[in-house]
């Protein structure tokens, strides 16, 4: 069955970075993107961008785009988040989903806390 | 980029109304619009993609419907599980967005 699994929850200081892995299993890796998605403490949803895992193309929001990047390993089939220079608001649960378009498969999502 | 505005916020209903969400999109989407259902401490699961296409698995009181600039969700007879949150999210273009969300709560 298709499973997407993250890594674990971060606590990073303000000006950091953080890296979130998803590790992808159950399916051609290939064949679908993923979006990374993250949720605000009682928020809504916020979509970051979007990586081909065929070819590593991305899309990023425009609000984050200087500050994320999006990268995929189809030798293990993973995708990871970067986020660099983090601010408090940065606080959030990311999760990565599968699909170039609509997000049919999820990840558990990773907790990021910036917190000084 | 494309912003994308629900209504309403926040509903209250009944086991057994039926209940309509609206997504309206700042500019034509066609029909790249998906629906999901948010639980408390869970990820998303999607209902509907291309505006009416239900999700395998998906139960049959749920559909979609709209094109353009607006779309709506209906839940035609609520059920104690449908109690959630409802977020629309389009996909047009390279640049995707989700409306802030719906809130269905228990009148």
């Amino acid at each position: 069955q298709v499973q997407l699994v993250q890594s674990g929850a971060e606590v990073k200081k303000p000006g950091a970075s953080v890296k979130v892995s998803c590790k992808a299993s159950g399916y051609n890796y290939p064949s679908h993107g993923i979006s990374w998605v993250r949720q605000a403490p009682g928020q809504g949803l916020e979509w970051m961008g979007w990586i081909s895992a065929y070819n590593g193309n991305t899309n990023y929001a425009q609000r984050l785009q200087d500050r994320v990047t999006m990268t995929t390993d189809t030798s293990t089939s993973t995708a990871y988040m970067e986020l660099r220079s983090l601010r408090s608001d940065d606080t959030a649960v990311y999760y990565c989903a599968r699909g170039q378009g609509h997000m049919d498969y999820w990840g558990q999502g990773t907790l990021v806390t910036v917190s000084s | 980029d494309i912003q994308m505005t629900q209504s309403p916020s926040t509903l209250s209903a009944s086991v057994g109304d039926r209940v309509t969400i609206t997504c309206r999109a700042s500019q034509s989407i066609s029909f790249w619009l998906a629906w999901y259902q948010q639980k408390p401490g869970k990820a998303p699961n999607l209902l509907i993609h291309t505006a009416s296409t239900l999700e395998s698995g998906v139960p049959s009181r749920f559909s979609g419907s709209g094109s353009g600039t607006d779309f709506t969700l209906t839940i035609s007879s609520l059920q104690p599980d449908d109690f959630a949150t409802y977020y629309c999210q389009h996909y047009n273009g390279y640049r995707w967005a989700f409306g802030q969300g719906t809130k269905v709560e228990i009148k």
